[in-house]
């Protein structure tokens, strides 16, 4: 079966960073996705590791530890539009389905 | 250019009915995704479509299938509905099938089952 965990909820203050965990057990992985999704909108693909590593890309940053089933969103310099819910997701095998986790929603306060 | 559309945005059924949902990829994008989302979870997959040809099924009932057209856009239909159906039904593309090309979202139909 596919498990994925992330916290369901997170408050972090403006112009801080907040570095948001993500531990998977799927029976095959290729790949790890993050999204950001807002209230009542689709979700925007953030970033993606297939590889251990860090990868950048301006204020966010991903993490991926294959061997450890864990991968981390990090968000710098947060702004109040950095609320939303951010997904992690694992695309499970050659298929292009992913398995997401049930989000962590990241409220900004002033 | 334009994302990935969806069609109706929001939807009202009865109990017992049934229900088309409709979408078009992103222009050249040939792999077409349905995922469920119910209020407060992650999207759960549903179908995968990619050149016309189903290439992956969720735990879904029968009830739930799909179908892929050759211009690439795609339909989601459910029957006998169950209160329990009542969910944001996202579909996305992607540009190919290999690891690595992200899916691309719309914003989904809202379907409230009474």
């Amino acid at each position: 079966g596919q498990n994925i965990d992330q916290p369901t909820e997170m408050t972090a203050t403006e112009g801080a960073i907040v570095q948001i965990n993500c531990t998977y057990q799927t029976s095959g992985f290729n790949g790890l996705f993050w999204y950001q999704q807002h209230a009542g909108e689709a979700p925007t693909f953030l970033s993606y590791n297939v590889l251990d590593g860090l990868e950048e890309k301006g204020r966010f940053s991903s993490f991926l530890s294959r061997s450890k089933g864990y991968s981390y969103l990090l968000l710098k310099e947060l702004q109040m539009k950095d609320s939303a819910s951010y997904l992690c997701a694992v695309r499970d095998g050659g298929a292009n389905n992913l398995f997401f986790g049930t989000g962590t929603r990241l409220t900004v306060i002033p | 250019d334009a994302g990935v559309t969806q069609s109706p945005t929001h939807l009202i059924k009865t109990r017992g009915q049934h229900v088309t949902l409709r979408c078009s990829p992103i222009s050249g994008h040939k792999s077409v995704s349905w995922y469920q989302q119910v209020l407060g979870q992650g999207p759960q997959f549903i179908f995968q479509y990619y050149e016309k040809e189903e290439r992956g099924r969720g735990n879904f009932p029968d009830r739930f299938s799909a179908r892929q057209f050759p211009n690439y856009s795609s339909e989601l239909n459910v029957n006998a509905l169950l209160l329990g159906d009542s969910a944001l039904y996202l579909c996305a593309s992607s540009s190919h099938t290999t690891a690595g090309s992200p899916l691309h979202f719309g914003n989904g139909t809202r379907l409230t089952v009474t």
